[in-house]
């Protein structure tokens, strides 16, 4: 069985543009979560989706959005970026939901914004 | 709210044990913990659930305080291989028994074994 892949793995934006993060998740699994990573905030949430609805939002600005599509890819996009958005994005996916099924993480992708 | 967990960094001989806590404020639904080496994605490990339900790996041992809100994972016998930073992941207990669904980290227990 594949495991979860995001594409692409690194990335280098300059203040102000923006950004798509894509997350194929294993197959059969319908809930996709992504989550910011840096050194001095850790592991933290932004949203998940399940169905192609968003069913959780972590506490993060309007500049980050996701959507799922049909067959569970999802995107994620990041508007106007700071140099605070510097982090590794991880998505992660679970058969159903995050609360009661493990997650498989994807590799991430390393976003570096100049 | 993030959980707190404990301590901050283990060190650690090969075939020691050691214990990583963590702790809520809030009532919680499931109790996560997973396992990132340098460079890596991190790897699930166990969920505890209220109500004494656990799913995870056989070798791992872990346990979940609901009336203190407070899970512990213990590695006995530990190996090289259990190197990594330890991650608990809360999940809210909502109305009904539910879940809020979302999971929240805490910042990590950075454990490293040595020969």
């Amino acid at each position: 069985k594949a495991g979860v892949t995001q594409t692409p793995r690194y990335l280098i934006k300059t203040r102000g543009q923006q950004v798509t993060l894509s997350c194929s998740p294993i197959s059969g699994h319908r809930s996709v979560s992504w989550y910011q990573q840096t050194p001095g905030q850790g592991l933290q949430f932004l949203f998940e989706y399940f169905s192609e609805t968003q069913r959780n939002k972590g506490n993060f600005p309007g500049r980050f959005s996701g959507r799922q599509f049909s067959n569970s890819r999802s995107e994620m996009n990041v508007s106007t970026l700071e140099l605070g958005d510097s982090a590794l994005y991880l998505c992660a996916s679970s058969l159903q939901g995050v609360a009661y099924n493990e997650q498989f993480f994807g590799p991430g992708t390393r976003l570096t914004v100049l | 709210q993030q959980p707190v967990q404990s301590p901050q960094a283990v060190i650690l001989r090969e075939g020691e044990d050691a214990v990583i806590n963590c702790s809520s404020s809030k009532a919680l639904y499931s109790v996560h913990w997973y396992r990132q080496k340098h460079g890596e994605a991190p790897v699930f490990l166990m969920i505890l659930l209220k109500g004494g339900e656990q799913k995870g790996h056989e070798k791992i041992s872990a346990s979940f305080n609901e009336k203190k809100q407070q899970s512990s994972l213990y590695l006995t016998a530990s190996q090289l291989s259990y190197s990594g930073t330890y991650f608990c992941g809360t999940a809210l207990d909502g109305a009904g028994g539910t879940s809020y669904g979302k999971l929240t980290f805490g910042q990590g227990t950075i454990l490293t074994v040595h020969p």
